[in-house]
């Protein structure tokens, strides 16, 4: 079945350094890619979104590379502020209306 | 506008007992999800509604039925609640027709089973 594999699982960063995200798919019709940011005691929220037909978006500080022929897509994260220390989740879907499939989620700790 | 509602926020059950967790959106939208997550395993995906009058299985349906009520409510059960099933669910929504689209999350139910 559809599978979304995320690395690393906890990422400790320095303030204002980049923060890197990766996350690999299996299933190859999947073609919309969202990241989803879960601050403590709240449910996941959209960050940036990428659809299979480009390879890469960006929106300020955040940016999204995909790799269709490798199946894998990343999440890019510059100049990090203490604010984005958060859980943050890739996941792949297939259609609009089907499965959205998640991965284990990486939890990001900016330090001041 | 309420978006994605959940209730109860917490719960506690003892092994055995039924219960079930209702959730409900105002956007209009065709598809309805149900995920639990659980410390280093992600969301993972229970049951999904594509549109009204469909359920399908996820990755991990096993102890749990849904019900897609309406266009607004999906609720999920728990028949006979085990401690493997202490976890947060959280359901959501996304528009489901069209290009692909971002789900809406619920704040989430906290189930505990002793």
């Amino acid at each position: 079945g559809e599978n979304v594999e995320q690395h690393p699982s906890t990422l400790s960063v320095q303030e204002g350094d980049s923060a890197v995200i990766k996350c690999t798919y299996s299933d190859s019709a999947s073609n919309y890619f969202p990241w989803y940011k879960q601050e403590l005691g709240k449910g996941p929220q959209l960050i940036i979104d990428i659809r299979s037909n480009v390879g890469e978006k960006k929106d300020q500080r955040i940016a999204v590379t995909l790799n269709k022929t490798a199946k894998h897509f990343s999440l890019h994260i510059t100049e990090t502020q203490p604010e984005d220390s958060a859980v943050y989740f890739c996941a792949a879907s297939r259609n609009q209306g089907g499965k959205l499939i998640f991965g284990q989620g990486t939890e990001l700790s900016v330090k001041p | 506008n309420a978006g994605v509602t959940q209730t109860p926020k917490f719960q506690v059950l003892k092994t055995g007992q039924s219960m079930t967790l209702q959730c409900a959106q105002d956007m209009n939208h065709n598809s309805m999800y149900w995920y639990r997550q659980d410390p280093g395993m992600g969301l993972r995906l229970i049951y999904y509604s594509a549109s009204e009058g469909t359920t399908d299985k996820g990755e991990v349906p096993n102890g749990y039925n849904v019900s897609r009520l309406n266009k607004r409510e999906f609720s999920l059960r728990l028949e006979s609640a085990a401690p493997s099933q202490t976890s947060v669910y959280f359901c959501a929504s996304r528009k489901g027709t069209g290009s692909n689209t971002e789900a809406f999350f619920g704040q989430g139910t906290r189930l505990t089973v002793v």
